[in-house]
């Protein structure tokens, strides 16, 4: 069974602290996403990963930054988190290029809230 | 870039009942999922469909690659079916999901 997790379902934090979404797949895809789900405004993609030590950005990538140390963890990082940072956050991940299948799966959802 | 579009925006449904939902988009794509994200906000894979028609259980889909759009079937719906349907495409192999709008479905005991 296809396994995406994320570190924490709720997380409430503080305008100004450093934060750190984490993500772990164990399908060994190469591919991994950050998206971030707000009401009115649907999924947009801040960052992804197509290898250990790559990223590119998404479309909305200012005030975050990620890592990917490893192949099976993605990191989404908020330097200094600000109240419209407020979201869900949602992981995901897909395999490369000459995969049988580009199927995405999601993990469970982070739900950010910045005071 | 590409415009993914689905109708109807709300609906509503008595137990029992069918419902199709519609997906359009505006270009060629290599990949199409249907999603429904429960009321914990979670995105659940109903349906990986770039062409074809697939059925798992009261649910079934098909796309029409050269025509550009995807239909998703709930047969005798149940209230557990309520929530969000998402449609999302990609243009390359493995690429970032472009989702559409979404359909909220409700079902009524």
């Amino acid at each position: 069974d296809v396994k995406v997790t994320q570190s924490s379902r709720y997380l409430v934090k503080r305008t100004g602290e450093k934060v750190f979404l984490e993500c772990v797949q164990d399908m060994d895809h190469e591919n991994m996403f950050w998206y971030r789900q707000d009401p009115g405004l649907g999924l947009r993609l801040i960052y992804f990963s197509y290898d250990v030590k790559m990223k590119e950005k998404g479309d909305i990538p200012e005030g975050y930054s990620v890592s990917r140390e490893k192949k099976e963890r993605f990191s989404l990082i908020l330097e200094s988190a600000s109240t419209n940072q407020t979201s869900m956050y949602l992981c995901a991940s897909s395999p490369d290029r000459g995969a049988i299948s580009y199927e995405q799966y999601f993990g469970p959802g982070t739900r950010l809230t910045v005071t | 870039g590409i415009q993914v579009e689905q109708s109807p925006p709300d609906l509503i449904l008595q137990e029992g009942a069918n419902s199709t939902l519609r997906c359009n988009f505006s270009d060629s794509v290599n990949n199409l999922q249907w999603f429904h994200q429960n009321p914990w906000g979670q995105l659940i894979n109903l349906f990986y469909i770039p062409s074809g028609t697939k059925q798992n259980g009261r649910l079934s889909a098909t796309t029409v690659a050269t025509e550009r759009y995807s239909l998703l079937y709930i047969s005798s719906s149940q209230t557990t079916d309520s929530g969000v349907y998402f449609c999302a495409v990609t243009y390359n192999q493995g690429g970032k999901l472009i989702f559409g709008q979404g359909t909220e479905l409700s079902v009524k005991p």
